[in-house]
């Protein structure tokens, strides 16, 4: 089985600070990692995923996230918050090698990121 | 880039009475299309997973004679909540993927309301 935790429910940054929303990791064997955002109401917008090569990974809007099998995390990364961030921020897993019918993205709870004026 | 849409976006029903939600990959094949519910202030939680062609996958847990699945082309998933009671309302999400993209495009969502 694969699991997704997010620690924080909610993050608060000011403007032009940096941000980092945290995510760590199960799965059986090697994960494909993703970070979505939504915003109230609507679907989710992809913003990044790791699949292999490079540990640090880029992605829309600046956004980028270091992966760290050691540690089994996958933590979300930004230099400089804007307020437009502000959303709900949610990390996601699926096993490499996860076949079948049923290998839909496994999500974490969510975290609600808060950019301060 | 790949775009999924949902129709309806949100769709307000009385209890029991069926409702169907429509998902479709507008510029893609989606071989595999995934159902998700999210209830207010929670994460996504996958209900069933659906190849083209075949009979739908559910999770445990989910009910597949009230959640009935069907993914009739590459292009057009459908889910259909039959009897709708106040306790299915909840926003549901969903995905498409192809042989092509290894990742899931996701559906702008529909927001089901049952009174």
């Amino acid at each position: 089985a694969q699991s997704v935790a997010q620690p924080e429910d909610q993050v608060n940054v000011a403007e032009g600070n940096p941000l980092t929303v945290k995510c760590t990791y199960s799965v059986s064997g090697n994960p494909y990692l993703f970070w979505y955002v939504q915003y109230p109401n609507r679907g989710l917008q992809f913003l990044l995923k790791y699949i292999t090569g490079d540990n640090l990974v880029k992605g829309s809007y600046g956004f980028e996230a270091e992966f760290n099998k050691s540690q089994t995390s996958f933590h979300l990364k930004k230099p400089s918050a804007l307020v437009s961030d502000s959303a709900l921020y949610f990390c996601a897993v699926r096993d490499m090698y996860s076949g079948g019918g049923a290998d839909g993205l496994t999500f974490g709870k969510g975290t609600h990121l808060i950019i301060q004026p | 880039g790949a775009v999924v849409s949902q129709h309806p976006s949100r769709v307000i029903c009385k209890s029991g009475t069926s409702v169907k939600i429509e998902c479709r990959s507008l510029d893609f094949q989606a071989t595999t299309m995934f159902w998700y519910r999210q209830f207010p202030k929670q994460s996504l939680m996958l209900m069933a997973t659906s190849n083209e062609g075949s009979k739908a996958t559910y999770e445990q847990g989910v009910e597949k004679d009230k959640f009935l699945i069907n993914h009739a082309s590459l292009t057009l998933s459908t889910l259909t909540v039959t009897s709708a009671h106040p306790e299915d309302s909840s926003f549901y999400i969903c995905s498409a993927r192809s042989s092509t993209y290894n990742e899931q495009f996701f559906g702008p969502g529909t927001r089901l309301t049952v009174l």
